[in-house]
């Protein structure tokens, strides 16, 4: 069974850095990429970035270039987001989710990840 | 960057009647998905390659439509089929969403 598992909620200050985990199990984690995926109520899901496992190619939407870094450890069957230094509106849910191989729509999800970041 | 838009942005049905949400891209796509979300819960796979339904998806969702307009139809609306609905495309990088259609209790 395909299973993505995200990191615990998270309370931060403005300014703080942050690093938030997505480990897959169930399959040959190199082999699909992986995503994320921002929600903040009312604003919908934007897909920040993807990156390859096997060989930690990434893209980046241009939205997210520079705000983010999202890295993977294959060994570990474990991908990341981080954050240098948050910002309120940063602010919301995260999802990681594993695209179809060989295909770029988003077939499993993890549970979410809520950051919140407040002074 | 593709704008995808849905409409309605609600939609309110009795159970069994069917719901026809609509998906438009702001430029020509080969390729959609859509998704479904429950409060409190990731999103789900419904639908890939505009009318493919994701292993395990009921029969009573189907998808259609080409160049830049898409819907998804629920043929016979139960109970759990209450959500929020969001497409998606993935044709050009950054694949975006809408933002969604719910659809809730008439």
């Amino acid at each position: 069974e395909v299973q993505l598992v995200q990191s615990g909620a998270e309370v931060k200050k403005p300014g703080e850095s942050l690093k938030i985990s997505c480990k897959g199990s169930g399959y040959s984690f190199s082999s699909n990429w992986i995503g994320w995926v921002r929600q903040v109520p009312g604003k919908g899901q934007e897909l920040m970035g993807i990156i390859y496992p096997y060989d930690s190619d990434t893209r980046y939407s241009p939205s997210f270039q520079g705000q983010v870094t999202i890295s993977a450890d294959r060994s570990i069957s474990t991908a990341y987001l981080q954050w240098g230094g948050l910002k309120a509106s940063d602010t919301a849910m995260y999802y990681c989710a594993r695209l179809r191989y060989l295909d770029w729509f988003l077939d499993f999800w993890g549970q979410g990840t809520l950051v919140t970041v407040s002074s | 960057e593709i704008v995808m838009t849905q409409s309605p942005a609600t939609l309110s049905v009795s159970p069994g009647e069917r719901a026809t949400l609509s998906c438009r891209a702001s430029q020509s796509l080969s390729t959609l998905a859509w998704y479904q979300q429950k409060p409190g819960q990731a999103p789900r796979l419904l639908i890939y390659g505009t009318s493919t339904r994701a292993t395990g998806i009921p029969a009573r969702f189907s998808g259609s439509g080409s160049g830049t307009e898409f819907t998804l139809t629920i043929s016979s609306l139960q109970s759990e089929d209450f959500a929020v609905y969001y497409c998606q495309q993935y044709h050009n990088w950054p694949f975006t969403f809408g933002p969604g259609t719910k659809v809730d209790i008439k």
